[in-house]
């Protein structure tokens, strides 16, 4: 029972454009939303996060917006760069203070910028 | 600051031993979460524990323990492994016990033969 679903593996975009990354979830509970990025043989890099009372939080080149009637997510990256390359993880946690923890990740989507 | 820091990075081991990792997490976190990473199944919550506590539990089988001392520091154990156990380990710390940003390690890989 997958509840946090990345349904997109591979994203590719040219340098300087927009890049969209989606997620669905499908509990409700989940209160707070997170998004990561990856490097091989490294931990995952938090980059930037949202409560479910907002719909929209904004840190630098990456923007997070949230649909809660539509259960979805998306992280934008603009303008994308060469260095984003990475695998990008969407996770989701129960209200805070009582998800004790526990984050739960989709499967993950590859970014690759093209120079 | 120091980040989280996992030794060992990397572990070779047979099947049916045993094996412990370690996580020293932020200076001032006392939230440490584990997680094991595979192909198939992503990321997966294994356990949390907060002031030596376990407060929450990851689907995983009994042979996953962990534990966690004064100073924060945690370990986790992996006992009679087997060949699906073979993941990258990853560690995450927290200022609090809610579901806030995780600061992961850079993970210990572990491959079982």
């Amino acid at each position: 029972d997958q509840q946090v679903k990345q349904n997109s593996p591979s994203l590719s975009v040219q340098e300087g454009r927009i890049s969209i990354l989606n997620c669905d979830y499908t509990n409700s509970m989940f209160d707070y939303f997170l998004w990561y990025k990856k490097y091989p043989a490294e931990g995952p890099t938090f980059l930037i996060s949202i409560s479910s009372i907002k719909d929209k939080n904004e840190d630098g080149r990456f923007t997070v917006f949230l649909n809660k009637s539509a259960k979805h997510l998306s992280l934008h990256i603009v303008p994308s760069q060469p260095g984003d390359s990475a695998v990008y993880f969407c996770a989701a946690s129960l209200e805070r203070g009582t998800s004790y923890g526990k984050l739960t990740f989709g499967q993950g989507t590859i970014l690759t910028v093209h120079p | 600051k120091a980040g989280v820091t996992q030794t060992p990075r990397y572990l070779i081991k047979t099947r049916g031993q045993q094996v412990t990792l370690s996580c020293s997490p932020i200076s001032g976190h006392r939230s440490v979460s584990w997680y094991q990473q595979t192909p198939g199944q992503g990321l997966q919550f294994l356990f949390e524990y907060f002031s030596e506590t376990q407060r929450n539990k990851g689907n995983f089988p009994g042979r996953f323990s962990g534990r966690q001392f004064s100073n924060s520091r945690s370990e986790m154990n992996v006992s009679t492994l087997e060949l699906g156990d073979s993941a990258l380990y990853l560690c995450a710390s927290s200022p609090d016990r809610g579901g806030t940003e995780a600061f992961f390690g850079q993970g210990t890989r572990l491959t079982v033969v």
